[in-house]
Parts: C-alpha cells; structure tokens; sequence
C-alpha cells in the first residue's frame, strides 16, 4: 500500500522559534495533501489541504501565516509552525490520496508531537 | 459541528467479545469510512463504504450504511486485546480531492 512518512516524530522547542515538519509520499506521486491537528483524546481538525505547485488552502480559523505549508514537489510537503508558543503544542498529522487520487482512503503520517516550552 | 458523531465515545469489552460502534452523520456523504489510531501514532484506514452500498466486509471488520438514518455502524468480531486503539469514522462530502471529515472517535479497550 501507499506510504506517508512523516518527519520530526517529536520535535521540542522554545517559545518565539519556528518549525518544519516534512510530508513525503514515499512511493506514490501525491498532488493534495492535508494537514491535521489533533488535541489529546480528541478528533482530527482538519487544517488545510496543500496543492502541488499552487497555495494551500485554509480552513477557517487557521492562520496562513502563522503555519505555512508548501509543496512544492508531488512527494513532498512541509508545515512551518512560525514563531511557536506553547499553545501550538500538540500533534499535527499529514495524510494524503493515494496513487488513485479522488475519493478513497487516505494514507496518513506517523504524526509529529510538537511541545513549545 | 462535527460531521461524523461516534457512539459511544469509550467501550471496553472482553476478549472474544464483538465490539460494535456506530456512527451518525447529518449531510449527504458519498462514503464513510473508518480509520484506527493506535495512541500517540498515525491513522490506518480500515474500510470504506460508497452511499450505494448498505454492508461491507472486511476480515473481523462488518460495516453497515443506512443513509436514511444517516448512520454507518462498525462491527469488530471475536475481538483481540490488539484491537485495543480508538476508532474514527469520517465522512467524504464531495468528489475528487475533497476532505473527510472526522468524528470525535471512540476508544476501544479489549481486556485480555
């Protein structure tokens, strides 16, 4: 089956600096991505939805310049957290179509554990 | 709101048991599916149903869909303390790159 590898796993950092959590598709060519936050014991809210080679798209309430996402290849995209703070922290997951595309399962990252101290 | 309200939100059950979770939804879907999120990892998709199918099966996993009710159940049989994980069923509102919208997810805990 169609593989995400997501990447940090778990990243710690201080409050004020940014990070970059990576996307790939490891052995599928994937033009929409989506990226989710997820809080302890709740369900998946849906982000944005990252386009090869155009802007994401955001959902409402999500700010687009405090979490920028760029894919720029069809294998790769990446989520910077800017200027974190400890509100921030939580586990954010990617997942993407398959090689199919359209409707069907979605094939999701391991998931990356940010803690902003 | 959410889109896909899982019942009951904690189950636990013996070993051998069937688990059974439902799962209600309120906009017109062109499938529903079911994921399975072990803590603290990613999601794993473990069936798909289309609006025109009304039962599915897949190993010790039956998934049912009744549209007019707007709800979808999922049947876990002879369960195993590996099924131990929280389940999740989301709903697919349009077509081609549309985005699932999840439940609120139910934990399943299998005693051995």
């Amino acid at each position: 089956g169609a593989v995400v590898s997501q990447h940090p796993s778990r990243v710690i950092c201080k409050s004020g600096t940014s990070v970059k959590i990576e996307c790939r598709s490891l052995d599928f060519q994937a033009t929409t991505m989506f990226w989710y936050r997820q809080f302890p014991k709740q369900s998946l809210m849906l982000m944005a939805t990252s386009n090869e080679g155009s802007k994401a798209t955001y959902e409402q309430g999500v700010e687009k310049d405090k979490f920028l996402i760029n894919h720029a290849s069809l294998t790769l995209s990446t989520l910077t957290v800017t200027s974190a703070h400890p509100e921030d922290s939580s586990f954010y997951i990617c997942s993407a179509r398959g090689p199919s595309g359209g409707t069907g399962e979605l094939f999701f990252g391991e998931g990356s554990r940010l803690t902003v101290l | 709101s959410q889109q896909g309200e899982e019942d009951p939100q904690a189950l636990s059950i013996q070993e051998g048991e069937n688990a059974t979770m439902n799962c209600s939804y309120k906009t017109s879907i062109n499938n529903l599916q079911w994921y399975r999120q072990n803590s603290g990892r990613g999601l794993v998709h473990l069936i798909l149903i289309r609006s025109n199918e009304r039962e599915k099966h897949s190993g010790r996993l039956r998934v049912t869909l009744d549209t007019s009710k707007k709800s979808s159940s999922l049947l876990i049989t002879a369960s195993r303390a590996a099924d131990t994980a929280s389940y999740f069923c989301a709903t697919d509102l349009t077509g081609a790159n549309s985005k699932l919208t999840f439940g609120k997810g139910i934990t399943l805990s299998v005693r051995p």
